[in-house]
């Protein structure tokens, strides 16, 4: 079956230190993957999505994630956290024969510290 | 930019009720889904739709119903609501093999 795995409920870092969110997935084909954020009391905004081609994929708020097959995974990253960037973050994957239904991650939850 | 609207931000209803939440997409998308989101869970899918009058289960149906009579709008609808059911709810919609645009989510308490 398929399914995702965030190992990190909650990271907490420094302002300007750079983030690495894990993510590894479950699927039986190449998967469509996708990193969400969620600011607190509002619904999930798309980050980046991964369907194919280049594995490094660039996202908005200057996030980008890596796809790598070999370990089934597709962390998230940025260089220089923001304030701002405090949230929690959510890895899913695309499942194709079912309506285009995505299956989450429990979430990451990210504190950043002054 | 796709908009899907959640028709209450903030919802309380009493044991017993029956309570309908509604989501509209203005995209023309043909699949939209219902998730429910708890501390520590992260997102279960209670029901989706990829077609009008289409519905599939999720992961999570009991003690839920939907409806889409047309293609933008897509209602679920707790039958006879309890206290477990109390939880963010969010409505999704997409294209097949596209990520979601979510709405901003409807937080019910069943008192």
């Amino acid at each position: 079956a398929q399914s995702v795995t965030q190992p990190d409920i909650h990271i907490t870092v420094s302002e300007g230190a750079s983030l690495e969110l894990r993510c590894n997935y479950s699927y039986g084909a190449t998967p469509y993957l996708f990193w969400y954020v969620q600011s607190p009391g509002q619904g999930l905004q798309l980050l980046l999505k991964y369907f194919s081609g280049d594995t490094l994929v660039q996202g908005i708020k200057g996030f980008e994630a890596e796809f790598k097959r070999s370990q089934s995974s597709f962390n998230l990253r940025k260089p220089s956290v923001h304030w701002s960037d405090a949230a929690e973050y959510f890895c899913a994957v695309g499942v194709y024969n079912q309506g285009g239904k995505l299956i989450f991650g429990q979430g990451t939850e990210l504190s950043v510290k002054p | 930019d796709v908009k899907v609207t959640q028709s209450s931000r903030y919802l309380v209803k009493r044991t017993g009720e029956k309570v309908f939440l509604e989501c509209v997409q203005d995209m023309d998308h043909e699949n939209m889904f219902w998730y429910r989101q708890d501390p520590g869970l992260g997102l279960r899918l209670i029901y989706f739709s990829y077609d009008v009058k289409m519905k599939e289960k999720g992961d999570i149906p009991e003690g839920y119903s939907v409806s889409r009579e047309k293609k933008e709008r897509f209602s679920l609808i707790l039958e006879s609501a309890s206290t477990n059911q109390t939880s963010m709810y969010l409505c999704a919609s997409s294209l097949p093999g596209h990520g979601y645009t979510f709405g901003s989510g409807t937080r019910l308490t069943v008192v």
